[in-house]
């Protein structure tokens, strides 16, 4: 059974500071997501991630895969404000495309 | 750009009670699902659906729960007898296949009293 663990599952910081968001998982999977949820809102894609070694980057955001250590991290360069949401990472077992999510992350980037 | 649309965005039903949720796909997906979120909670998986049939369910999904996509173009979720605990953010996700990401809805609130 796929297992999806996020740490930490709630992170305060400051504006302008670095900080990194991990998510674990238990078995092959070979499709790794992230998404932003903002409160009482849908979840919003940011990146999916296919391959080991895997980086994207979007903005402030970048979102990297390392499939033989199962983890996926998603680092935030120089926090505003506006990046305060929850992130979920979530995973698919190969050969299909249930997605399993992690418990995610609670960010509040304080000004 | 296209889009997942849910209705309605919020259902307040009594227990006991029966209620549909739809969604609407983005016209070229072929796979469709449902998922629900406790508020506060992580996103867990209801249902998956693929070439009008179910292809894979959660323990959650039991018998009081159904879906179906009858006229080719809105997919729903039926829960027959609603309990308490199945209050919850109720999202349709959408996917068109190999490598690309789920689009979600807007989700539907629902709350039973």
């Amino acid at each position: 059974e796929l297992k999806v663990e996020q740490n930490p599952l709630f992170l305060s910081m400051q504006e302008g500071k670095n900080y990194t968001i991990y998510c674990n998982y238990s078995t092959t999977s070979d499709r790794l997501y992230w998404y932003r949820q903002d409160p009482g809102k849908s979840l919003e894609s940011l990146f999916v991630l296919l391959s080991n070694g895997a980086v994207k980057q979007e903005g402030r955001l970048m979102a990297s895969l390392d499939t033989k250590a199962r983890l996926s991290t998603l680092h935030i360069t120089a926090a505003v404000h506006d990046l305060s949401a929850t992130y979920f990472c979530a995973a698919t077992l190969q050969g299909t495309y249930k997605y399993i999510f992690g418990t995610g992350t609670r960010l509040k980037v304080l000004a | 750009e296209p889009e997942v649309t849910q209705t309605p965005s919020h259902q307040v039903t009594q227990m006991g009670q029966e209620v549909i949720l739809r969604c609407v796909p983005i016209s070229n997906h072929l796979y469709f699902y449902w998922y629900r979120q406790i508020l506060g909670q992580k996103v867990e998986f209801l249902v998956s659906f693929y070439n009008n049939e179910i292809s894979e369910k959660s323990e959650i999904f039991d018998d009081q729960f159904s879906v179906e996509r009858p006229d080719g173009s809105n997919f729903t979720l039926k829960i027959r007898s609603t309990k308490l605990e199945d209050s919850a953010m109720y999202f349709c996700a959408t996917l068109q296949g190999t490598g690309t990401e789920a689009f979600f809805g807007q989700g539907t609130r629902l709350t039973v009293v």
